[in-house]
């Protein structure tokens, strides 16, 4: 499978732990972005990685969560001190760094975090 | 799994029979509207995507029209498929720049076999 791979798929945490996910990208694209899901709401953006720089923080992003993708690779994503309301799905996406019809953002199939 | 579905408008159509989404976008910039297909349990899967340059296009079995006046866009699936049941979300962004996407407010389809 090519696609863009998200781990773990599940987490369960207790509240004031910190998690940490993984998204590896699409081979060779460019654009890593991090998005959050709530039960019955779309999306929302938290944060972009051109390459191996991280090009924009959504003010969703407190100074709780930081994000990397050191080798314009694979890209974490680590929650400190987790609060219940860290509680949703993570996805992460990617997609080739040009314009037009490749603009499309691919998308994993998600981290689903609970913190009890 | 849980169902990404819960408190969302919901479509319920017969297999066989066209359905017709809506959604509303806001950002009168944004000139690239992509729609989503999500089930349960999984990210988003693209489905179509129509630049603010056109107000139609069409791929297998969907088309999408768009509607920069009011702000408007639908998602219309031909001969509607068991398959075809899950949420469906529009988004919008911009062609140049960081091309982070905006997500409209999800509509379930369910369709009865």
């Amino acid at each position: 499978d090519t696609g863009v791979s998200q781990d773990p798929r599940h987490k369960i945490t207790k509240r004031g732990q910190n998690v940490t996910f993984r998204c590896d990208p699409i081979s060779e694209h460019n654009r890593l972005y991090w998005y959050r899901q709530t039960l019955g709401q779309g999306p929302e953006f938290l944060t972009y990685f051109q390459n191996e720089a991280q090009l924009e923080k959504s003010r969703l992003l407190s100074d709780r969560f930081s994000a990397e993708r050191p080798k314009g690779s694979f890209s974490t994503l680590e929650i400190q001190r987790t609060e219940q309301g860290d509680s949703a799905m993570y996805l992460c996406a990617s997609s080739p760094a040009s314009s037009g019809r490749d603009n499309e953002q691919f998308f994993g199939p998600g981290t689903r975090l609970t913190v009890l | 799994g849980e169902s990404v579905g819960l408190h969302l408008p919901t479509l319920s159509v017969q297999e066989g029979d066209n359905s017709i989404i809506n959604c509303a976008y806001s950002n009168s910039a944004s000139d690239y509207f992509i729609w989503y297909k999500q089930e349960s349990g999984k990210g988003p899967q693209f489905i179509i995507d129509i630049r603010s340059n056109m107000d139609k296009r069409q791929g297998q079995r969907v088309t999408v029209l768009l509607n920069k006046t009011v702000k408007h866009l639908s998602l219309q699936i031909a001969a509607t498929q068991p398959g075809d049941s899950a949420v469906y979300f529009c988004a919008e962004t911009r062609l140049y720049g960081n091309n982070r996407l905006a997500f409209g407010k999800g509509n379930q389809v369910v369709v009865i076999p």
